[in-house]
């Protein structure tokens, strides 16, 4: 069976600090991969995402970037970090099909 | 006013009760997506339609294509089903437009 790992699950870092959450996925091979955000109180964002090693797509502009060193891992990055990144990032899986997306479990971001 | 539409946003409701939550969608979709997310965070995948009508359990989704709307229905209700609902309306193979979310409640 297929799974979904992240972390951390949750990070407080100051304004201004790197950032880097990671995601990989287990069971299954070139699986397209996404990230979201949830910022407090609002619906999730879909922040990137990528159906292949080196291919990434980005949905918004913002500070933060990501990377896919390998069929299953997927890397959220950041060189600074604003007070705005604070939410919960989710990483999800999908193979393209009418199965749908499946969820990673999150990481909680606190910007102070 | 968002692509996608949820209703109500809160929902407070006695065990047993038949729950209803609604899904409205202005865009044009491969897919609907309904989502269950935890008061930790993490979201389980509950259905994924195109058509019709789908059961798992005590859930039940429909949609309906040419009225741009979906609902999720609970028998039974127990509190266990507090949650957030979230649809999400696939457009192509890799974008998901998302919902607001239903915070739905069940007392006991």
């Amino acid at each position: 069976s297929q799974t979904i790992h992240q972390w951390p699950a949750t990070l407080v870092q100051p304004v201004g600090s790197p950032l880097s959450l990671e995601c990989t996925v287990e069971g299954t091979s070139n699986p397209n991969l996404y990230w979201y955000r949830q910022a407090a109180g609002r619906g999730l964002q879909l922040l990137f995402y990528s159906v292949g090693i080196g291919q990434i797509s980005s949905e918004v502009p913002q500070n933060l970037s990501a990377s896919r060193p390998q069929d299953r891992q997927f890397i959220l990055s950041s060189k600074k970090l604003l007070l705005s990144d604070s939410g919960f990032y989710l990483c999800a899986w999908s193979r393209g099909g009418p199965e749908g997306q499946f969820f990673g479990p999150g990481t909680r971001l606190t910007v102070l | 006013k968002n692509e996608v539409e949820q209703s109500p946003q809160n929902l407070t409701a006695q065990e047993g009760e038949f729950i209803t939550i609604n899904c409205s969608y202005s865009v044009g979709i491969s897919a609907l997506h309904w989502l269950q997310q935890h008061p930790g965070g993490g979201i389980v995948s509950l259905f994924m339609l195109s058509s019709g009508k789908k059961k798992h359990g005590r859930l039940i989704a429909t949609i309906n294509i040419q009225e741009k709307h979906s609902s999720l229905h609970i028998t039974a209700s127990h509190p266990r089903d507090s949650a957030v609902y979230i649809c999400a309306a696939f457009q192509g193979a890799q974008k998901l437009v998302f919902g607001q979310g239903t915070r739905l409640t069940i007392n006991p």
